[in-house]
């Protein structure tokens, strides 16, 4: 069935550095792609975002790639800050009509100073 | 924009009583909120759709006697918890869609259900 994952449940990156957090998914009808970023007791917020006609997607910091080939999203953080310590899921819209999301298990990203 | 507020942020609820949990677009209109459900240290599970004026569409495996959903404007959609028992307790998080934007979901900031 669908399902989104990811490879890593925790990273640990030094402040500064660049960090990259990958996802796997499995329904290759899904024609759109999200990053959410979710602190402690909150809701998630937007990162970024990708249709499935792009396969790079570039923001604030931020930079999402898209495989289509082997079904592979992935966040690019440049130079991380301590603020960027949280869980970020990736998620699929698997069901066009709907506008339903299926979300990752989520990776845990702590920023060590 | 498009900010997605819910209320209560928490609740401490006893088995067997009811809870209802708010989610409100405060600026714009929602052609479509969703709610999922979150246990600790897991993803985010879809739970329904709601959209306004009909009837929420489940996913499979979610009781729609024990999670009734009422979305009765284009601002608000409630999620009323019935009969709830320890293992609902759970963060629950609402989202929105704007009209002429179905792909993007505002999410709200949760809300935190503990049933004792």
């Amino acid at each position: 069935g669908e399902s989104v994952g990811l490879h890593l449940p925790t990273l640990s990156v030094q402040e500064g550095d660049n960090s990259i957090i990958n996802c796997a998914y499995s329904n290759s009808a899904s024609d759109y792609f999200i990053w959410y970023k979710q602190e402690s007791g909150k809701g998630p917020q937007f990162i970024i975002d990708i249709r499935s006609n792009m396969d790079k997607r570039q923001g604030q910091r931020v930079t999402v790639l898209l495989n289509k080939t082997v079904k592979h999203l992935s966040l690019q953080i440049a130079a991380t800050q301590p603020g960027d310590s949280a869980v970020y899921f990736c998620a699929e819209n698997y069901d066009q009509g709907a506008q339903k999301l299926v979300f990752g298990q989520g990776t845990r990203l702590t920023i060590n100073p | 924009g498009a900010v997605v507020s819910q209320h209560p942020s928490w609740v401490i609820c006893k088995s067997g009583t009811s809870v209802k949990i708010e989610c409100r677009s405060l600026d714009f209109q929602a052609t479509t909120m969703f709610w999922y459900r979150q246990f600790p240290k897991q993803s985010l599970m879809l739970m329904a759709t709601s959209n306004e004026g009909s009837k929420a569409t489940y996913e499979q495996g979610v009781e729609k006697d024990k999670f009734l959903i009422n979305h009765a404007s284009l601002t608000l959609s409630t999620l009323t918890v019935t009969s709830a028992h320890p293992e609902d307790s759970s963060f629950y998080i609402c989202s929105a869609t704007q009209t002429g934007n179905l792909y993007e979901q505002y999410f709200g900031p949760g809300t935190r259900l503990t049933v004792t």
